[in-house]
């Protein structure tokens, strides 16, 4: 089982502020790495997949960088709105064949007005 | 353009009892999985389909089934619904392009007393 880690696991931000959180994978056999938006009584939403070392992608005020070599990816909000608030969730795949996403457990963000 | 489309959205089931979960994607997505999410638990993959007639297990297979007999549908069968079952499904489907991110369905709450 793989293990992907998402901290901090809550966070509270002023909107208005910007912010950051992280996602660990596993280095080795990296071929993709997705994030998602869940909002509250929604499904989650695709917001980056990511495939090389040192991509960055951009979609509006959330961006996000990769570090393959080292298993870690960063996804930043810039002046944070309500509508920003939700869950943030990474996604680790593998490829080799198989499909499907080993999911960390999320950023809960919630964005105080 | 209906996405990927779950039903039912609830059920209740008692233990012992069997049904299927239905989800179809109008998208001609090829590659189609099945998750569940479970609280404190990041969404974990049951079973996944990469074509039609091409199926295999995720993490918690067990108690489970599926078949994809066309690109469309992606159907998941419980075999003997027990109280562990109770969870939130999601359905979700994707190109096979490395690039692409899942497409979730609105999921199924089911609760097996």
């Amino acid at each position: 089982i793989l293990n992907v880690e998402q901290s901090p696991q809550s966070l509270h931000v002023q909107e208005g502020d910007s912010t950051n959180f992280t996602c660990s994978f596993p280095s080795s056999n990296f071929y993709a790495l997705h994030w998602y938006r869940w909002e509250t009584a929604k499904s989650p939403e695709a917001l980056f997949v990511m495939t090389l070392n040192g991509d960055e992608k951009k979609k509006g005020r959330i961006s996000a960088t990769l570090n393959t070599k080292e298993g870690y990816s960063y996804l930043y909000i810039k002046g944070s709105q309500p509508e920003d608030s939700a869950t943030y969730l990474c996604a680790f795949y593998s490829g080799g064949g198989a499909d499907g996403l080993t999911f960390g457990k999320g950023t809960h963000l919630i964005i105080q007005p | 353009n209906a996405g990927v489309t779950q039903t039912p959205k609830f059920q209740v089931l008692k233990t012992g009892q069997s049904m299927t979960l239905q989800c179809a994607q109008d998208m001609n997505h090829e590659y189609m999985s099945w998750y569940r999410q479970d609280p404190g638990m990041g969404l974990r993959l049951i079973h996944y389909s990469v074509g039609a007639g091409i199926t295999d297990q995720g993490e918690v297979p067990n108690g489970y089934n599926v078949s994809r007999s066309t690109t469309e549908d992606f159907p998941l069968r419980l075999l003997s619904a027990a109280p562990s079952q109770t969870s939130v499904y999601f359905c979700a489907s994707r190109t096979g392009a490395i690039g692409s991110g899942y497409t979730f369905g609105s999921g199924t709450r089911l609760t097996v007393v």
